[in-house]
């Protein structure tokens, strides 16, 4: 089977730095991928992670560890737009994606 | 590009009444995807095509049958609903592996 493990939620201050972790047991893993979904809203694609490493897309960084089975979305400088819940899903063999419980960020003033 | 569109956007149906969700997108992509996400919950994958003219079943495929119906368009039938049903229904396409998400059908079933 497959698990993905998140915090249901996390709060932060506008302006500061927010990670997310994720942490995932599986089979046949080709990646991690971050989606971020408003409330009502769909998902939408953040980032990918094939190899170890960062990737950065403007204020949002995700990194991968796949000897560890971990992988984190970090936020920075962040905006009250970035109230949302941040889903990790690992990618398996076809592109099917697996989805984590999903982390809910509250941004405050 | 219009992207991944879904319809109907709301739906409420009776125990044991039918209906069809209808997904279509215009991006050229190969795979199609239904999930279900429950409140407060991540999404499960229902079906899924890897192409035209293929579907096979993802992890909660019980009371759903799909339709690959060409390279755009992927249906998702519920042939008896049931209160369990009652979830907010969403279709994805993808090209390489990068998923692109409908904007969902809220259906409750009463």
């Amino acid at each position: 089977g497959q698990s993905l493990e998140q915090p249901s939620e996390v709060t932060a201050v506008e302006g500061a730095i927010v990670q997310i972790n994720c942490t995932y047991q599986t089979s046949g893993f080709y990646g991690l991928s971050w989606y971020q979904q408003h409330d009502g809203g769909a998902p939408t694609f953040l980032s990918y992670n094939a190899l170890d490493g960062l990737e950065e897309t403007g204020r949002f960084s995700s990194f991968l560890s796949r000897s560890d089975s971990y992988g984190y979305l970090l936020l920075q400088e962040l905006q009250m737009k970035d109230s949302a819940s941040y889903f990790c899903a690992v990618r398996n063999a076809g592109n099917m994606l697996t989805f984590g419980g999903g982390t809910r960020l509250m941004v405050k003033p | 590009n219009a992207g991944v569109t879904q319809t109907p956007k709301f739906q409420v149906l009776k125990t044991g009444q039918s209906m069809t969700l209808q997904c279509a997108q215009d991006m050229n992509h190969n795979s199609m995807y239904w999930y279900r996400q429950d409140p407060g919950m991540g999404l499960r994958l229902i079906y899924y095509s890897a192409s035209e003219g293929t579907t096979d079943k993802g992890e909660v495929p019980n009371g759903y049958n799909v339709s690959r119906l060409n390279k755009r368009e992927f249906s998702l039938r519920l042939e008896s609903a049931a209160p369990s049903q009652t979830s907010v229904y969403f279709c994805a396409s993808s090209l390489q592996g990068d998923q692109y998400f409908g904007p969902g059908t809220r259906l409750t079933v009463t």
